[in-house]
């Protein structure tokens, strides 16, 4: 009964390097998502996507990119990571027939030195 | 901009004591609003929704939640607190437009001490 899994679980980087994080679920939902979570901010959406190769920009886009080349996976981007781009980092999917009721993964703790 | 307010960041009881933690949100129209939980080493899930009809919803574990329009407030309350409902507790709404953008308050810590 996985869920939703990410990977990696943590990672550290160095300013300019990039790194992808992987999202999988296999409740066969249609919408995905990925937040951010920061201390004193709460969760706050970076990008979502509504079915298979279709992407949206949320609250925070600036500095990543998504793919979501299949409907079970949802794949975050780093293209050059920043300092300010240390967070955790949470993946979510939902029904589309129920789609405030997200399933998160258990996160990703990533800093950028 | 649409917001959801947390005004408790820290929130320390004992147990047996009783627990409300605030929730204001800044928009009018319909309004959807939505209690989620983060226990020690687990996934974010859903405590409770409400959508419309009775301004008292029940969720899971005892926790219930009163939506109330004119204070433009959704706040969280338990009766009696146990040490397992030690966790973080974010409360949510999505803007107009649909729900595949909640907006998560900044989250309540709570602690609750035997």
């Amino acid at each position: 009964n996985a869920g939703v899994t990410q990977t990696p679980k943590f990672r550290v980087l160095k300013t300019g390097q990039s790194m992808t994080l992987l999202c999988a679920q296999d409740m066969n939902h249609e919408y995905m998502y990925w937040y951010r979570q920061d201390p004193g901010m709460g969760l706050r959406l970076i990008h979502y996507s509504v079915g298979e190769g279709t992407t949206a920009k949320g609250e925070v886009p600036d500095g990543y990119n998504v793919s979501r080349l299949k409907k079970q996976n949802f794949l975050l981007g780093l293209e050059s990571a920043a300092p300010s781009q240390t967070s955790v980092y949470f993946c979510a999917s939902s029904m589309r027939t129920e789609n405030e009721k997200l399933f998160f993964g258990s996160g990703t703790q990533l800093s950028v030195l | 901009a649409q917001s959801v307010s947390q005004h408790n960041h820290h929130v320390i009881l004992s147990e047996a004591a009783s627990l409300e933690l605030g929730c204001n949100y800044s928009y009018g129209g319909t309004v959807n609003l939505f209690w989620y939980v983060q226990y020690p080493g687990q996934h974010l899930q859903l405590l409770l929704k409400y959508f419309s009809g009775d301004p008292l919803v029940k969720g899971i574990k005892g926790f219930e939640a009163e939506f109330i329009k004119s204070k433009f407030s959704f706040n969280l309350r338990k009766p009696s607190v146990q040490w397992s409902d030690t966790a973080e507790y974010f409360c949510a709404a999505p803007p107009s437009g649909g729900y595949n953008k909640l907006i998560f308050g900044a989250g309540t810590r709570l602690a609750v001490h035997p």
